[in-house]
């Protein structure tokens, strides 16, 4: 199956700092979400981004499929904006299911 | 608008004893449904999926079952369960149409002692 690479495992940052989470990838994928897990454990959908770019507000994502890999920045961070952070990937050209394969995640802790 | 419900939200159960988790969909139709299990600190798992009333694909052996009785409920059962079950359960939809797009409900935090 596909594996899925996140780093760095832990991210501590002062409020206000960017950073920049990354994801690999060991196969070409149709498929890539990005999700953050607040303390209480929900997974919020951030961005659905196969290939390309996409920003909302102050995250943005970029992924480049030939090179497997994608970016997840986030600018002037806020203490809300702690948790985990997954990526997710599959292969659905030859199901009717979206399967997926996550990442063991990227923490991140932002201090006031 | 689509949403997802999943209880109970925690439950502690002894070893051997039977285990029902139930996940249903509002707002949408033949929705694909997922469940996942998350272990301490890791990514999620995918367990089960289908794509319509019974029909339930396996992804991994394990101790568990699903099923999925209408269009919009999903089940996650046991009949004995054991330590090794204890984890975060969390179910998952996606629309026809836009297969690959996955919403996660609340989860389920499951303690086997």
């Amino acid at each position: 199956g596909i594996q899925v690479e996140q780093s760095p495992p832990d991210l501590i940052l002062q409020e206000g700092a960017n950073s920049t989470l990354r994801c690999n990838f060991s196969d070409s994928v149709n498929n890539l979400q990005w999700f953050h897990q607040n303390p209480w454990g929900q997974l919020i959908n951030l961005f659905y981004i196969p290939s390309g770019t996409k920003q909302n507000g102050r995250l943005s994502a970029t992924t480049v499929a030939t090179e497997r890999y994608s970016l997840l920045y986030i600018s002037s961070s806020q203490t809300t904006d702690s948790g985990v952070y997954f990526c997710a990937v599959g292969r659905s050209w030859d199901t009717n299911a979206g399967k997926s394969t996550f990442g063991d995640g990227t923490t991140l802790t932002v201090k006031p | 608008s689509q949403t997802i419900h999943q209880w109970p939200a925690t439950l502690v159960q002894p070893v051997g004893s039977p285990l029902s988790l139930e996940c249903t969909v509002e707002g949408t139709s033949n929705p694909n449904l997922y469940w996942y299990r998350q272990a301490a600190g890791r990514g999620l798992q995918l367990l089960f999926y289908s794509v319509g009333i019974g029909q339930i694909s396996s992804e991994v052996p394990q101790n568990l079952s699903a099923s999925r009785p209408q269009d919009r409920q999903f089940i996650l059962s046991s009949k004995k369960l054991l330590l090794s079950d204890s984890g975060f359960y969390l179910c998952a939809w996606s629309a026809i149409i836009a297969k690959n797009i996955q919403y996660f409900g609340a989860g389920t935090r499951l303690s086997v002692l």
